[in-house]
């Protein structure tokens, strides 16, 4: 089955630094890549996604590539917020709209002020 | 409209009890998931409904876990003989139809299990 290993495990950055955070996969039929931030106490919620037939996908202050051939994605965030401190999780499945999404360890965001 | 329900919140059990953990999904969701999340980890999956097909239970980490799920409405989560490592908070996650392709999955708030 599918692995997703995820880097760093906790990551500290200042305000209005930028954050890497990657995600590799085993799976080479995964095609749907999504991230999702979930706050101290709160559901996790998704962010931003990309799908296999593009390599790089923006909204704002976040971003996402993807490298099919090596199977890794990152997620990006620029000019960092201390609101952007949580928890932030990748996933990948095989389909956008089938199929279960296996889920990295998580990353913990930590911005200061 | 409402998001994904879930209950009870917060549960307390003796060890070797039975828990049920109980699910209600975006209403036209056709899709279900539930995972274990425990303390500072990751979401671990454990079942995928997909309307009416046999669900993949692939992440039932023994038999004591069984799940069902009545149509394309509400899912129960079953713990049996519950162990002190099935402490964790366990979120259910719904998804739209499959022919649309977006793939958010919704998640619950939660039912935090503890077992003593």
């Amino acid at each position: 089955g599918e692995n997703v290993e995820q880097h760093p495990s906790t990551l500290s950055v200042q305000e209005g630094d930028s954050a890497v955070i990657k995600c590799t996969y085993s799976d080479s039929a995964s095609n749907y890549f999504p991230w999702y931030k979930q706050e101290l106490g709160k559901r996790p919620q998704l962010i931003i996604d990309i799908r296999s037939n593009v390599g790089e996908k923006k909204d704002q202050r976040i971003a996402v590539t993807l490298n099919k051939t090596a199977k890794h994605f990152s997620l990006h965030i620029t000019e960092t917020q201390p609101e952007d401190s949580a928890v932030y999780f990748c996933a990948a499945s095989i389909s956008a709209n089938a199929g279960k999404s296996t889920f990295g360890d998580g990353t913990t965001l930590t911005v200061k002020p | 409209g409402a998001g994904v329900s879930q209950s009870p919140s917060n549960k307390v059990t003796e060890k070797g009890k039975d828990v049920e953990l109980r699910c209600d999904p975006i209403s036209g969701h056709t899709a279900l998931y539930w995972y274990r999340q425990r303390l500072g980890q990751g979401l671990e999956f454990l079942i995928y409904f997909q309307g009416n097909s046999a669900p993949d239970k692939s992440g039932l980490p023994s038999d004591r876990f069984s799940a069902e799920r009545t149509g394309e409405s509400v899912s129960t989560l079953t713990i049996q003989r519950t162990q002190q490592e099935d402490s964790a908070v366990y979120l259910c996650a719904s998804r739209p139809d499959r022919a649309n392709f977006a793939g958010e999955l919704f998640f619950g708030e939660g039912s935090r299990l503890t077992v003593l």
